[in-house]
């Protein structure tokens, strides 16, 4: 089973930033958190990661609050092409497995 | 640097034959992921190999479904006497031989239908 908890669904105006929200309150400490995303049917998307500190590249930003039960991945200025379901998902990292949960699916606006 | 590389990209199979697909790594990677995807559900992870080696088939049924990554080759996910059941996305991913926090790449999946 899935590790994280997402809301099944948000809304955000093109533009304007996304804050997708998710929760895994039971992640070990050698643990990461991934977000990748699934357009459409496509294959899905890696977009980062972390284990402790914040992180950002080209795509986005990933906070992961102090005691790493929770996280937030930030597209800082969505556009209709970012119109997608994203999935939290905690693994020890290297070889490990991905397990995907129901994701959250984000709907941009014009 | 081509990515992951899946074929068919579609197929087509009746009941009772076998499905065959293949999935090419990125270069340098040695680690494949097989996914399915059911309609209107989200992605289960099926198995994990290296070259020549499975290291991790927990989530593959049973019966019927098997999977290789040959020392040469792509890797091939096979599927005997397929049933309607079988019809899904089938992804596959790919990484390097590394340890840490390292991404996982997807192909483009193999779309199987069987009628």
């Amino acid at each position: 089973d899935a590790k994280t908890t997402q809301p099944p669904s948000m809304d955000c105006a093109e533009g304007r930033a996304a804050n997708l929200p998710c929760n895994h309150s039971t992640i070990s400490g050698n643990e990461y958190v991934y977000w990748y995303r699934q357009i459409h049917s496509q294959g899905p998307q890696y977009i980062i990661h972390g284990l402790k500190n914040n992180e950002t590249n080209e795509m986005a930003s990933l906070i992961i609050t102090e005691d790493r039960k929770s996280s937030t991945l930030i597209l800082p200025h969505a556009t209709l092409r970012d119109t997608a379901v994203y999935y939290c998902i905690v693994r020890v990292g290297g070889t490990d497995k991905l397990i995907f949960g129901t994701g959250t699916r984000l709907q941009v606006f014009p | 640097n081509a990515g992951v590389m899946q074929n068919p990209r579609h197929l087509v199979r009746r009941r009772g034959q076998e499905a065959r697909l293949r999935c090419s790594p990125m270069k340098g990677h040695s680690h494949v992921y097989w996914y399915r995807q059911l309609p209107e559900e989200g992605l289960k992870f099926m198995v994990y190999l290296q070259k020549e080696n499975i290291i991790d088939e927990s989530g593959m049924p049973k019966e019927r479904f098997s999977a290789e990554f040959p020392k040469e080759g792509p890797s091939i996910l096979r599927i005997q006497q397929v049933v309607r059941g079988d019809s899904a996305a089938y992804f596959c991913a790919s990484s390097p031989p590394a340890t840490g926090g390292y991404e996982q790449y997807f192909g483009p999946g193999t779309r199987l239908t069987v009628t």
